[in-house]
């Protein structure tokens, strides 16, 4: 049981090149987000959906955009890169309004 | 900025010994949820406790939940090494479907 799935695991950028994170699941789970984690600051929310065809705005959404492409897969692209991005990404999935199942990460350099 | 922030930020003990952390949060809260990050890893669930609920047990762990305080505590008891790790807690407020994270406690357990 694969649970959640994230690629690429690493990635470095020069400022304004884009790329997608993509992640996957194969627990039959309806939502799934994407955080970003920095040094000392915890974890933040980027997007997250709660269901298959909707997605909706977190905390710091701004430089993001995502997908929600079937139940299983939920993608996030940077469409022009900064440094400010640099962190490590984490999706994760949830049945519902409780446990949430991370994946192992994605870590982003922007030079 | 965080919903949930947690204190101490950093914890040092010896094995054996207990760990105690709390996390403080603003809003009300419809469950508190507490995750384990091991050093370049995924985050990992370890307990929820609802808003209705004053005290959980899992194993060695014992939270409580204080919503006139709005804090909850984590205690680990008989520490051992392979409990050093950053410890988050993370709420999911009453309206919404979206955890909000703190900043973490890291805990180091020496042997």
């Amino acid at each position: 049981n694969a649970g959640v799935t994230q690629t690429p695991k690493f990635q470095v950028l020069k400022t304004g090149q884009s790329m997608t994170l993509q992640c996957a699941q194969d627990m039959n789970h309806n939502s799934m987000y994407w955080y970003r984690q920095d040094p000392g600051m915890g974890l933040r929310l980027i997007y997250y959906s709660a269901s298959e065809g909707t997605t909706d705005k977190g905390e710091v959404p701004n430089g993001y955009n995502v997908s929600r492409l079937n139940k299983r897969e939920f993608s996030l692209r940077l469409e022009s890169a900064a440094p400010s991005q640099t962190s490590v990404y984490f999706c994760a999935s949830s049945l519902g309004r409780g446990e949430l199942f991370f994946g192992e990460g994605s870590r982003l350099t922007v030079l | 900025s965080q919903q949930g922030e947690e204190d101490p930020q950093a914890l040092s003990i010896q094995e054996g010994e207990n760990a105690t952390m709390n996390c403080s949060y603003k809003t009300s809260i419809n469950n508190l949820q507490w995750y384990r990050q091991n050093s370049g890893r995924g985050l990992v669930h370890l307990i929820l406790i609802r808003s209705n609920e004053r005290e959980k047990h899992s194993g060695r762990l014992r939270v409580t939940l204080d919503t006139s305080k709005k804090s909850s505590s984590l205690l680990i008891t008989a520490s051992r090494a392979a409990d050093t790790a950053s410890y988050f807690c993370a709420t999911d407020k009453a309206a919404g479907n979206k955890l909000t994270f703190g900043g973490g406690t890291r805990v180091l357990v020496k042997p």
